[in-house]
């Protein structure tokens, strides 16, 4: 099976501009979880998505957003980019149905934000 | 927030040798997982255990987990350059169901010299 797909794969924004990241998990996982990589605050978990549905959220403000589609595919957005958003942010999916079981991560999207 | 946190932070062996790094968290934990993160890429899935269970085993791994002391630690022995990464580990916490997504530590760097 392919793994998991994340595009693109570098970004370059500026402040106050939106970004959209998209994510394809592996064929038959309906969990897909998306998380932020940085160097001072390490990976933090942003959401996840089930059937089309947010299942848990972690402590983001709004502008962090994110969606899931009938082929499980899902995208995450940013609104309103501020300098501290660069980060590393990585896709995970999953074929678990409940919990945090074994996670198969994308090799990420590298976010800079100018 | 961390919930888990490694020790040490980075650890630099000669290839042969075993690496042993450690793992505390806080809260009670549905299962622990470790993972492996090379140069900044994704990160690779490499053992589960969960909160009845002591001890796993997978190929040169070696995982603990003592629930009373809320820490667990991953020995990886015969070491070889290709181990060299960074390795996190990571809880679903019991009382999130997944709320919390997978909450990972700081990780260690690993270093093998040849």
């Amino acid at each position: 099976k392919a793994g998991v797909t994340q595009t693109p794969r570098y970004l370059i924004k500026t402040r106050g501009q939106q970004v959209t990241l998209s994510c394809s998990p592996i064929s038959g996982h309906r969990s897909v979880s998306w998380y932020q990589q940085t160097p001072g605050q390490g990976l933090q978990f942003l959401f996840e998505y089930f059937s089309e549905t947010q299942r848990n959220k972690g402590n983001f403000p709004g502008r962090f957003s994110g969606r899931q589609f009938s082929n499980s595919r899902s995208e995450m957005n940013v609104s309103t980019l501020e300098l501290g958003d660069s980060a590393l942010y990585l896709c995970a999916s999953s074929p678990a149905q409940g919990g945090m079981e074994t996670q198969y991560f994308g090799p990420g999207t590298r976010l800079l934000v100018l | 927030s961390q919930q888990g946190e490694e020790d040490p932070q980075a650890l630099s062996i000669q290839e042969g040798e075993n690496a042993t790094m450690n793992c505390s968290y806080k809260t009670s934990i549905n299962n622990l997982q470790w993972y492996r993160q090379n140069s900044g890429r994704g990160l690779v899935h490499l053992i589960l255990i969960r909160s009845n269970e002591r001890e796993k085993h997978s190929g040169r791994l070696r995982v603990t987990l003592d629930t009373s002391k809320k820490s667990s630690s991953l020995l990886i022995t015969a070491s070889r350059a290709a181990d060299t990464a960074s390795y996190f580990c990571a809880t679903d916490a019991r009382t999130g169901g997944g709320a919390d997504g997978l909450t990972f530590g700081k990780g260690t760097h690993l270093i093998i010299q040849p």
